[in-house]
């Protein structure tokens, strides 16, 4: 099975931070690379499929990058609503697997 | 709207079996694959199981592999899991999940709201 690292597992940030998340797989996964934010006692959201693409209705704020074994999630000018958690998963083979998570919190 | 509306779950004891539902609306059922993905209490998401629109293709997390089924009716836009030989590692929600799938690959766009499966004596 392909391993995800995210790191941090958590961070501290203020409302209007520029916040950096970074998923390292095991093995090279092209782009095949997702990302969601999930809220507390809520279900997981797709935020940006294969590496880039942003899903139909996510803020542009919200970027991803990366190819191979490293890649990174970007938020520009944190909002309230993107306290969360965030995790990475790969779409490259089966199983599917995820990172670990990455808790944003208010600092 | 894509809707995704999971039910089932339940207390249940070691070595029992659960079944799990989800009721789809909103999109093409049968055109589309879909996926169980479980969440452990405070923990991480993990893969459960995957199966094809036309059910020829399922497929399993080792860890589940031999004890949980996967199946879908698309004459009523419905997908589920039957769980067998439920063990306390098996607690947790378990969503269902839609995908869209290019040549190359699949990612979950619609996850349900889940429904938590505690298995305790």
């Amino acid at each position: 099975d392909i391993q995800m690292t995210q790191s941090p597992s958590s961070l501290s940030a203020t409302v209007g931070d520029r916040v950096t998340i970074t998923c390292r797989a095991s093995q090279n996964i092209n782009t095949y690379l997702n990302w969601y934010q999930q809220k507390p006692g809520k279900a997981p959201k797709l935020l940006i499929y294969v590496t880039s693409n942003l899903q139909s209705g996510v803020p542009s704020r919200f970027s991803g990058s990366g190819s191979g074994t490293d890649f990174s999630l970007t938020i520009n000018s944190l909002q309230p609503e993107d306290f969360a958690t965030y995790y990475c998963q790969q779409s490259y083979s089966t199983p599917p697997t995820f990172g670990q998570g990455t808790k944003v919190e208010v600092k | 709207e894509v809707q995704l509306v999971e039910s089932g779950g339940g207390l249940v004891q070691p070595g029992g079996s659960l079944r799990l539902s989800c009721a789809a609306s909103g999109f093409t059922f049968s055109s589309d694959s879909m996926n169980w993905v479980r969440q452990a209490p405070g923990k991480g998401l993990e893969w459960v199981s995957y199966i094809s629109g036309s059910s020829s293709i399922k497929l399993y997390a080792d860890s589940v592999k031999g004890r949980f089924a996967i199946s879908r009716d698309n004459a009523k836009n419905s997908l589920f899991l039957q769980m067998n030989s439920l063990r306390a590692e098996d607690t947790a929600t378990y969503y269902c999940a839609k995908d869209v799938c290019s040549s190359t690959t699949c990612y979950g766009t619609h996850w349900g709201q889940g429904t938590l499966v505690t298995v305790s004596s």
